[in-house]
């Protein structure tokens, strides 16, 4: 079984402050892992995912997440938010055991960016 | 069209109302995927297709719930006897392949009353 945990519902920072999503996952085999931005009335979009290539992953928008295998976390940052960052963002996993994406996702972390 | 387009957006239906959601996927794509999205949660797997074979419908919460893509392309989420519970936000996605990116319609809002 494949699942996440997304630490905090609800994350305010202010214009120019770090962001700094958190998302811990479980997983029985080496898991895919992804984040994706919603937006009020829209669909998911991916912002970045990571396949075991590097632990660093750069994604849109000037986000980016590092996997470390030792805490199983896969937390999302940027250096400096942006008013258009306001979004839901979701942490997700997927294992790939049965030969296709059966991502599960986090309760979701909305973000909010303060003037 | 560029991405992939859900209808009907918005749908209120009175409780024991059959419905019907339909996807429409990127041209080509061969997977499939149905997600529900209660309030304030993340989405839920419903169930899969790969062209018009359903590979895994583990997450359909019940015997109400059906879904369909008979030519590999438009797929339908068939709600029978709608019950309150049902009343969610259903997303579509579609992958290029198995092991592509999935991209999302905007999801339709199921209320029921």
């Amino acid at each position: 079984a494949q699942s996440v945990t997304q630490l905090g519902s609800h994350v305010s920072v202010s214009e120019g402050a770090l962001v700094l999503l958190r998302c811990n996952y479980s997983s029985s085999v080496p898991p895919y892992l992804f984040w994706y931005v919603q937006y009020p009335n829209q669909g998911l979009q991916l912002l970045l995912k990571y396949t075991s290539a590097a632990t660093l992953v750069k994604g849109i928008n000037g986000f980016e997440a590092e996997f470390k295998k030792s805490e199983t976390s896969f937390h999302l940052t940027k250096p400096s938010a942006h008013m258009s960052d306001a979004a839901e963002y979701f942490c997700a996993v997927s294992d790939h055991s049965g030969g296709y994406q059966k991502v599960t996702f986090g309760t979701g972390t909305k973000l909010q960016v303060i003037p | 069209g560029a991405g992939v387009s859900q209808s009907p957006r918005y749908k209120v239906a009175k409780r024991g109302q059959d419905v019907a959601l339909r996807c429409d996927p990127i041209s080509g794509h061969v997977s499939l995927f149905w997600y529900q999205q209660a309030l304030g949660q993340g989405p839920e797997f419903l169930t899969y297709f790969q062209n018009e074979a359903q590979l895994d419908k583990s997450g359909l919460p019940s015997d109400r719930f059906f879904a369909e893509r008979p030519e590999g392309s438009v797929s339908t989420l068939k709600i029978q006897r709608t019950q309150q519970e049902d009343s969610a936000v259903y997303l579509c996605a579609s992958l290029r392949d198995h092991d592509t990116e999935a991209f999302f319609g905007q999801g339709t809002r199921l209320t029921v009353v």
